[in-house]
């Protein structure tokens, strides 16, 4: 039990183009999931936390104009990386509040190059 | 502010043998969890042990175990008759009760088994 699907796996884009990452759970109900940035053989930075139908939180320094965040029902979460540059090129993994006991399932993950 | 600190970036150890990774974390709180995560080339994030912080006995999990000191703010992983499949980074991390929201990551060991 407890999975959470993210798709794509990985997603080779252009520069300036906008770029789709979602987050499902599978078999239990998400009100909040978490989106986190990994750089090479670096730990996971948190960027926001998603909660199903408001708004998302952001950590400071993510700006929330270029990575909206749709929590539109209690099983999906998406990522959005608007125009999308070099920089933006990571490891993007999502994560699902299961329970205060289990912590979090998090996804397989999505590596993002832009070009 | 709550900090998780893993000391050791790397370590290796022989096929079969016993090893343990270190972890020390900062926090006020009174209520919270302990986790370790094991992070394969995959990518994908595998819970490999909980600590509930107001449990005194340390947590097993077949040939994992934590060694717990509270008043130490201490919580290592023993990863006993360690395997190849063992080869991955591992990452401790934090989470304060009945919040939902805070999830604080060490920077993680990166463990190679030896064959």
């Amino acid at each position: 039990g407890a999975v959470v699907s993210q798709h794509p796996s990985w997603v080779i884009c252009k520069s300036g183009t906008s770029v789709k990452i979602e987050c499902r759970s599978l078999d239990f109900q998400a009100t909040t999931m978490f989106w986190y940035r990994q750089f090479p053989k670096q730990s996971l930075m948190l960027m926001a936390t998603s909660n199903e139908g408001s708004k998302a939180t952001y950590e400071q320094g993510v700006e929330k104009d270029k990575f909206l965040i749709n929590h539109a029902s209690l099983t999906l979460s998406t990522l959005t990386v608007t125009s999308a540059h070099p920089e933006d090129s990571s490891f993007y993994i999502c994560s699902a509040r299961r329970s205060e006991v289990y912590g979090y399932t998090f996804g397989s993950g999505t590596r993002l190059t832009v070009v | 502010a709550q900090t998780v600190t893993q000391s050791q970036p790397e370590m290796s150890v022989q096929e079969a043998e016993t090893v343990t990774l270190s972890c020390t974390y900062d926090t006020s709180e009174n209520n919270y969890y302990l986790f370790w995560y094991k992070q394969p080339p995959s990518r994908q994030m595998i819970l490999v042990i909980r600590q509930e912080a107001y449990k005194q006995q340390n947590a097993t999990e077949n040939r994992f175990s934590v060694n717990f000191q509270k008043a130490a703010k201490s919580f290592s992983l023993k990863i006993s008759d360690s395997q190849l499949g063992d080869t991955a980074m591992y990452f401790c991390a934090f989470m304060i009760g009945n919040t939902g929201n805070q999830f604080y990551f060490g920077t993680g060991t990166s463990l190679t088994v030896i064959p």
